[in-house]
């Protein structure tokens, strides 16, 4: 079965500091891979989506990158956090059979 | 810029009383998905239509779909207690992968 890891889980970081966020997926492979940012008490905004190896497309223009060095694995980075950088992120995959995206358990970030 | 709105933005109902959201979205889909949130988790998939289908169940959930005025509804049938939780739509736009954009999401909280 697949499953979805998403770590760290929690990170408080100071403005100007680095940032790297990890998800890696099991049990299938060439998945459709997402990042999204979550404000509190908020939907959800797609930041970057990846259909392979290196192929990264990005939503919004800001400060943070995405990369997928592996098949199962996306990073999202920062150089230098901004306060405007909380919240909370969210890997997914998506089921190409079915459209269905599975989510991780999410990274909360507060910058202070 | 999001894709789907859900109203009412928060809806409060006591157990055992049906609960109704509705979703609008602004382009056109190949199908739409209905997600729950509980406090600080990841999303969970509940239903999936696709655009030719009109109308959807698994158990007691109901999901409706109006192509032709761009809007759903999710129906949750005799609420419990354990259905607090954000609930949100998402469409996919096709666009040589599959973004998918979620709407800010309906809290629904139900008094035991």
């Amino acid at each position: 079965s697949q499953t979805i890891h998403q770590w760290p889980a929690t990170l408080v970081q100071p403005v100007g500091s680095p940032l790297s966020l990890e998800c890696t997926v099991e049990g299938t492979s060439n998945p459709n891979l997402y990042w999204y940012r979550q404000a509190a008490g908020r939907g959800l905004q797609l930041l970057f989506y990846s259909v392979g190896i290196g192929q990264i497309s990005s939503e919004v223009p800001q400060n943070l990158s995405a990369s997928r060095p592996q098949d199962r694995q996306f990073i999202l980075s920062s150089k230098k956090l901004l306060l405007s950088d909380s919240g909370f992120y969210l890997c997914a995959w998506r089921q190409a059979s079915s459209g269905e995206l599975f989510f991780g358990e999410g990274s909360r970030l507060t910058v202070l | 810029s999001q894709q789907g709105e859900e109203d009412p933005q928060a809806l409060s109902i006591q157990e055992g009383e049906n609960a109704t959201m509705n979703c609008s979205y602004k382009t056109s889909i190949n199908n739409l998905q209905w997600y729950r949130q509980n406090s600080g988790r990841g999303l969970v998939h509940l239903i999936l239509i696709r655009s030719n289908e009109r109308e959807k169940h698994s158990g007691r959930l109901r999901v409706t779909l109006d192509t032709s005025k761009k809007s759903s509804s999710l129906l949750i049938t005799a609420s419990r207690a354990a259905d607090t939780a954000s609930y949100f739509c998402a469409t996919d736009l096709n666009t040589g992968g599959f973004k998918t954009i979620f709407g800010a999401g309906t809290r629904l909280f139900v008094k035991a």
